[in-house]
């Protein structure tokens, strides 16, 4: 079956730094990946669309010069949070469609844990 | 704004009964929709998947659809102590496949 690949799933840092995460499609291509984040507790909150070949669509109240996204193929897209701080610290979750009606459904990828100390 | 909201919870049930979750859905462009089981630090893994009204059966799962009153519910038989987690209903519109999900029904199936 479809499977997505996120890497890495745990991070430390330091308050100011830049991490960037990677999500696969590893046996399929997606022109569009979802990037979610998930506060302990709460539900998955869509931060933005990841198109391949232009760029991101971002949902209302996320800053795209924080979380920098790119597509540059059709297996991969990139998140960069840019100088995290402690409120940045949240569960990273991304996924892609594998095709079938209306891009479902999508195949979520392991997640990667943010700490920023 | 598009909503997906489910029964509060938490929900717990015995051993070997039947759980019922339910959601209800606020935009009516809505075509697909789906249930996902999240364990604890984990990413959510699909469940049921459902499209056009009326039940749709897989093992131990049935997936209800109504779209007259925007209402999708996931019925669990013979519920397992494994089948602890948080139930994530999620609905999808249009051809980018955005997906609007609800807040979350933790189940705790005790022996």
């Amino acid at each position: 079956g479809a499977v997505v690949s996120q890497h890495p799933s745990w991070v430390i840092c330091k308050s100011g730094t830049s991490v960037k995460i990677e999500c696969r499609s590893l046996d399929f291509q997606a022109t569009t990946m979802f990037w979610y984040r998930q506060f302990p507790k709460q539900s998955l909150m869509l931060m933005a669309t990841s198109n391949e070949g232009s760029k991101a669509t971002y949902e209302q109240g996320v800053e795209k010069d924080k979380f920098l996204i790119n597509h540059a193929s059709l297996t991969l897209s990139t998140l960069t949070v840019t100088s995290a701080h402690p409120e940045d610290s949240s569960f990273y979750i991304c996924s892609a469609p594998s095709g079938g009606p209306n891009n479902q459904p999508q195949h979520f990828g392991d997640g990667t844990r943010l700490s920023i100390l | 704004q598009k909503e997906v909201e489910q029964n509060s919870g938490p929900l717990s049930v015995p051993e070997g009964a039947i759980a019922s979750l339910n959601c209800t859905y606020s935009d009516r462009g809505s075509q697909s929709f789906f249930w996902y089981r999240q364990y604890s630090g984990k990413s959510p893994e699909l469940i049921m998947s459902i499209y056009s009204n009326g039940d749709k059966e897989d093992g131990r799962f049935t997936a209800q659809l109504n779209k007259a009153s925007q209402y999708v519910s996931l019925l669990i038989r013979d519920s397992q102590p494994s089948d602890s987690a948080t139930y994530l209903c999620a609905a999808g519109g249009t051809s980018y496949g955005k997906l609007t999900f609800g807040q979350g029904t933790i189940l705790t199936v005790h022996p």
